[in-house]
């Protein structure tokens, strides 16, 4: 079973927008990951947030953690066309390091 | 600054058919792992390495073996390849756990 889940699974928005993506987790975590894959290619690693942290920014990217509701969110603002790609977030939990990963959301951003 | 590269990046196996695809990082990372991406389902740990010499099952291990005989190289071997193995594979490695991950580019897999 999956540990994460991301919410929408699929958003389409233009140039300029922002874009909100959401994971849920049911486990606690250690730290929570998000990855960019653009089509075809591999994972790219965005962002770590750990369990003690409730937001980091990272250039347009900005990620809140809640781990009282086991949720986490990821804005990417001002969206380009570039950012088009699957958004996967992952969890690590103190019990099993290893990253499980989220089916994804998918992002179109058209011109 | 290669990261982690895969070899190979294409492959059609016929059922029954043995292969080996290979996972190469010059960061000197000293965990590495595999995983298999399947629509819809997101990526699953299929082994994973803390250390050369040493290897650990994940989530779905069945029909699969690795070696990770040097710290750089990490190998997973399908022996009799199943249809249900068609997919796409990817390494990572990271520093320690609970890291980051730096992924390879993906092999895809078609056993027909």
């Amino acid at each position: 079973s999956q540990q994460g889940e991301e919410d929408p699974q699929a958003l389409s928005i233009q140039e300029g927008e922002n874009a909100t993506m959401n994971c849920s987790y049911k486990t606690s975590i250690n730290n929570l990951q998000w990855y960019r894959q653009n089509s075809g290619r591999g994972l790219v690693h965005l962002i770590l947030i750990r369990s003690n942290e409730r937001e980091k920014h990272s250039g347009r990217l900005r990620v809140t953690l809640d781990t009282s509701k086991k949720s986490s969110s990821l804005l990417i603002t001002a969206s380009r066309a570039a950012d088009t790609a699957s958004y996967f977030c992952a969890t690590a939990t103190d019990s099993w390091g290893k990253l499980q990963f989220g089916a994804g959301t998918q992002v179109v951003v058209t011109p | 600054n290669a990261g982690v590269t895969q070899t190979p990046k294409f492959r059609v196996l016929k059922t029954g058919q043995s292969m080996t695809l290979l996972c190469a990082q010059d960061m000197n990372h000293e965990y590495m792992y595999w995983y298999r991406q399947d629509p819809g389902m997101g990526l699953r740990l299929i082994h994973y390495s803390v250390g050369e010499g040493t290897t650990a099952k994940g989530e779905v291990p069945d029909g699969y073996n690795v070696s990770r005989l040097k710290k750089q190289n990490f190998l997973l071997g399908l022996e009799s390849a199943a249809p249900s193995q068609t997919s796409v594979y990817f390494c990572a490695s990271s520093p320690q756990d609970r890291d980051g991950y730096t992924f390879g580019s993906g092999t895809r897999l078609t056993v027909v």
